[in-house]
Formats: C-alpha cells, structure tokens, sequence
C-alpha cells in the first residue's frame, strides 16, 4: 500500500520569509496529491492539489511542485504570514473513491 | 451551502459506554470517509461509504467499531464499550470526486 512521508516535522520562520515543506510517496499508482491545512480545534482544510500530469501549480503565496520520477511534492508558501501558523498535511492517492494515506503532518511557525 | 456537518462536536463517555458519531455530507456529496486522528498524530483513514454500502473499511478495528451512511439520515460512527485509546478526535469528509472536504470532527474524551 501507500505509504506517505513528511519533513519536516516542525518549522520555524520568519514572517516574510519562505517555508517548503516536502513529502514523498511510495505508490507509483498515486496520481492526486492534496495539501491540507490545520488550526487547533478545527478539521484539516484543502489549501492546493495536484495532478500527476502536471508539475506544478500557484494560487497566490502558495505554490506545489511534482516529481513523479522521484515520487516527490512539496509545499511552498511565500511571504509567510502568523495566520500561517498551523499544522500541514500532505496526502497520496486516486482522484477518486480511493481513501487517501497522509503524511505525519508539520507543525509551521511564522515568527512575528 | 453547508459544509461536512459533525456531531456532537465533543463527546465524553466512561469506559465500556456507546460512543455514536454523526456526519452529514455537503449537499450532493454520496461519498463519506472517515478518519481518526490521535494527539499530535495524522490522519489515519478508518472507513469508506457510500449511500447504503461499506466500500472500504480496511483502517476500522476489528472488534467495536461499526459504521453505516444509511439511504436517509447521516453516517454513523458507532464505538461499542469505548476504552481510553479510543480517545481521540474522529473526522468525517466527504466527496464528490477529487479532494475531500472535512468536518470540524468530533472529540471524543473517555474517562
């Protein structure tokens, strides 16, 4: 089955300053790959997803690359802000009725 | 248009107490997942549904846990004679096709 990792576990930036968090995953049949975002008490939010026909996507200060090759993605946020702070999960797998596997998570700081 | 709605937001119960979970889906959504989360953990899928059907249950627990999405009504997560490791927070999301959407969860506490 799949199996997600994630680093890092925690990060500490900058506001203003960039933060890229990066996931592997193991399951070559993956082919959809959501971020979620996590504030305390609240369920995770879908921030950006990707494809695997395409390498990269923007929206704003945030932005997810691919490498189906090495079977990477990472997460980058730009101009971080405090409301960034929270925790992020990545997850793997089918565009559709397919459970997805997630990453432990990463806990980010922006440090005013 | 309202979101993953769960309930009862929090949940306390005495060990070998019922613990009963509520998730509507968002209008026009027929496919229900349900994930466990522990403290400072990720989500670990548990349940897979769609309207009157069991797709994929291969995260639930062998002994205790049970699920429907009935025709009417929401989908139940059912925790039989709850022990402390069942304490954590439980999130439904649902689906129409890609990316899930998630509800708020349910936390539950068993003393």
């Amino acid at each position: 089955g799949e199996n997600v990792e994630q680093h890092p576990s925690t990060l500490s930036v900058q506001e203003g300053d960039s933060a890229v968090i990066k996931c592997t995953y193991s399951d070559s049949a993956s082919n959809y790959f959501p971020w979620y975002k996590q504030e305390l008490g609240k369920g995770p939010q879908l921030i950006i997803d990707i494809r695997s026909n395409v390498g990269e996507k923007k929206d704003q200060r945030i932005a997810v690359t691919l490498n189906k090759t090495a079977k990477h993605f990472s997460l980058h946020i730009t101009e971080t802000q405090p409301e960034d702070s929270a925790v992020y999960f990545c997850a793997a797998g089918a565009n559709y009725g397919q459970n997805f596997v997630f990453g432990p998570g990463t806990r980010l700081s922006v440090l005013p | 248009n309202a979101g993953v709605m769960q309930n009862p937001r929090h949940l306390v119960r005495r060990r070998g107490q019922e613990a009963r979970l509520r998730c509507s889906p968002m209008k026009g959504h027929s496919h229900v997942y349900w994930y466990r989360q522990l403290p400072e953990e990720g989500l670990k899928f548990m349940v897979y549904l769609q309207k009157e059907n069991i797709i994929d249950e291969s995260g639930m627990p062998k002994e205790r846990f049970s699920a429907e999405f009935p025709k009417e009504g929401p989908s139940i997560l059912r925790i039989q004679q709850v022990v402390r490791g069942d304490s954590a927070a439980y999130f439904c999301a649902s689906s129409p096709t890609d990316g899930y959407t998630f509800g708020s969860g349910t936390r539950l506490t068993v003393v």
